[in-house]
């Protein structure tokens, strides 16, 4: 089954762009991902979901800030203009014929 | 606007069965391309995958708790339920339900919950 690999920080200045990165394992760079933001005290939010190819499909409501990228086993998430409500921990998760897995998580601040 | 929410007990003593119910609204749990997962997380950690459940009972969980969860589901209610059995101090999270699509873009939980705290504790 596939790992998700993410940097445990991330920071940027408000206004600024912050591109956070999930990485798959080794033997699974084909996999799409589903990237979710939960802010502090509250349940995830779905944002999007990527496929390797770099398209993605956004959630119910999210901001045209909020993009997807892919390259090899990389997948992004990018974040323009950032907002003081932006600052929370980032999850990626992937699926495959085994269970759902997540990665770690990014704590993004907001300078 | 498709809604999920989370009830039951806060708090469980150790060795008993944890239950807990998710009623979805703004949509039915028997519409299809769609499973209705559990996730949890321990205070201060990342997210842990339960288990997933069809409408029709299907189920599939995450193998490290597969021998003490069942998760139901009751299409009259539009609920579905997660019991986890022989709790101890671990268990101690916030659970949360959430829709998991089921297309051919893969399955990614679109809906979340806004999660329950459960204790674990004497």
């Amino acid at each position: 089954q596939p790992v998700l690999t993410q940097s445990p920080s991330a920071s940027a200045s408000l206004g600024a762009s912050v591109k956070l990165t999930c990485t798959l394992s080794s033997g699974h760079s084909s996999y799409a991902i589903a990237w979710h933001q939960q802010q502090p005290e509250k349940g995830p939010r779905y944002l999007m979901n990527l496929n390797s190819a770099g398209s993605h499909i956004k959630g119910d409501g999210i901001p045209d800030r909020f993009s997807g990228s892919s390259s090899g086993a990389e997948r992004y998430l990018t974040i323009s203009s950032l907002q003081s409500e932006d600052e929370a921990d980032y999850y990626c998760q992937t699926w495959g014929t085994g269970p759902v897995v997540f990665g770690g998580g990014t704590k993004l601040t907001v300078l | 606007q498709l809604q999920v929410q989370e009830s039951g007990p806060g708090l469980v003593k150790p060795s008993e069965t944890l239950s807990l119910t998710c009623t979805v609204s703004g949509g039915s749990i028997s519409s299809g391309s769609y499973y209705w997962a559990w996730i949890r997380q321990p205070p201060g950690k990342g997210l842990e995958w339960i288990g997933s459940i069809y409408y029709t009972g299907s189920t599939y969980y995450n193998p490290s708790l597969e021998s003490r969860v069942t998760i139901s589901v009751d299409t009259s209610r539009n609920q579905f339920s997660l019991k986890l059995s022989s709790v101890t101090a671990a268990d101690t999270a916030v659970y949360y339900c959430a829709r998991q699509a089921s297309d051919t873009s893969g399955y990614p939980f679109d809906y979340w919950g806004q999660g329950t705290l459960v204790t674990v504790s004497s």
